[in-house]
C-alpha cells in the first residue's frame, strides 16, 4: 500500500513568486491534514480536510496560503506569492475515520520549501 | 493553552548506550500521546502511542515510553542504541476538541549516535 506522497521534495523560489505544493493521501483516508515547521520551530498544524470539505483551517498564517482538495482525493497548498518567512518544510498526513482523538495519522516525508 | 515541550534540542549518545528523551505535555483532558522519528530524507515515521491502559507502551525499533500523569510526562526510552536511531523525535499530543484531531507538537529532539 502506497504511503502519503508529497511532490515536490524541494523547491526554491523567489519572493513574489507563486509554489504549489501537491499531498496525496493514503488511499481511502478521509482525513488529510497539512503541517508546517519553520527551522527550529516546532510543527504546526495549518489545516484539516475532511474529504472535500475545509474542517479547520485555523493553523493557516494568512490569506497568502489557499488550500484545495478537489473530489476528495489529493490536496494542494498554493503560496501567492511567497515570502521570506513562508520558508519551512511543509507536512501533509492522513487518517481514517475520527475516533475522538484515537487516530493515528501517516505523514509524507515532506517539501522543503526555501524563498530567496 | 495545550503544549508540548522537549527540554533537550540535542543529544548525543554512544552506540550501546541507553536512551531517554523527554517529553512534558499540558493538556486539560486525558491526553493521548505519540512520538515520531524523522530520519534523514524521510516523513516521519510513528514509533509508538498512548491512548490509555498499560502506562508502559512498546513501539517499534525497540523503543518504549512511560506515561506518567503526576509528572505529565511521556518519555521515550531505548536500552541499546544504534547508529540507525541519529534522527530528530518528536513527541505530540492530540487535540481532540472539536472535529478536528491535529497534533500539537514539541520542537524536536535531534539525537546524534557515536561510535
Amino acid at each position: 500500500e502506497a504511503g502519503v506522497t508529497q511532490f515536490p521534495s524541494h523547491s526554491v523560489i523567489e519572493k513574489g513568486q507563486t509554489v504549489t505544493l501537491r499531498c496525496d493521501p493514503i488511499s481511502g483516508h478521509d482525513n488529510l491534514y497539512w503541517y508546517r515547521r519553520v527551522m527550529g520551530k516546532e510543527i504546526k498544524f495549518l489545516l484539516h480536510f475532511v474529504k472535500e470539505s475545509k474542517q479547520d483551517e485555523s493553523g493557516m498564517p494568512n490569506n497568502r496560503f489557499l488550500a484545495e482538495r478537489t473530489g476528495g482525493t489529493y490536496s494542494t497548498l498554493k503560496v501567492q506569492p511567497a515570502e521570506l518567512e513562508d520558508s519551512g518544510v511543509y507536512f501533509c498526513a492522513s487518517s481514517q475515520a475520527l475516533g475522538q482523538g484515537r487516530t493515528e495519522a501517516f505523514f509524507g516525508q515532506g517539501t522543503r520549501l526555501t524563498v530567496v | 493553552a495545550q503544549s508540548v515541550t522537549q527540554p533537550d534540542i540535542h543529544i548525543t549518545v554512544s552506540e550501546g548506550a541507553s536512551l531517554e528523551l523527554r517529553c512534558n505535555y499540558s493538556y486539560g483532558a486525558t491526553p493521548y500521546l505519540f512520538w515520531y522519528v524523522q530520519s534523514p530524507g524521510q516523513g516521519l515515521q510513528l514509533l509508538l502511542k498512548y491512548f490509555s491502559g498499560d502506562t508502559l507502551v512498546q513501539g517499534i525499533k525497540g523503543f518504549e515510553a512511560e506515561f506518567k500523569r503526576s509528572q505529565s510526562s511521556f518519555n521515550l526510552r531505548k536500552p541499546s542504541v544504534h547508529w540507525s536511531d541519529a534522527a530528530e523525535y518528536f513527541c505530540a499530543v492530540v487535540n481532540y476538541g472539536g472535529a478536528t484531531n491535529k497534533l500539537i507538537f514539541g520542537t524536536g529532539t535531534l539525537l546524534a549516535v557515536q561510535p
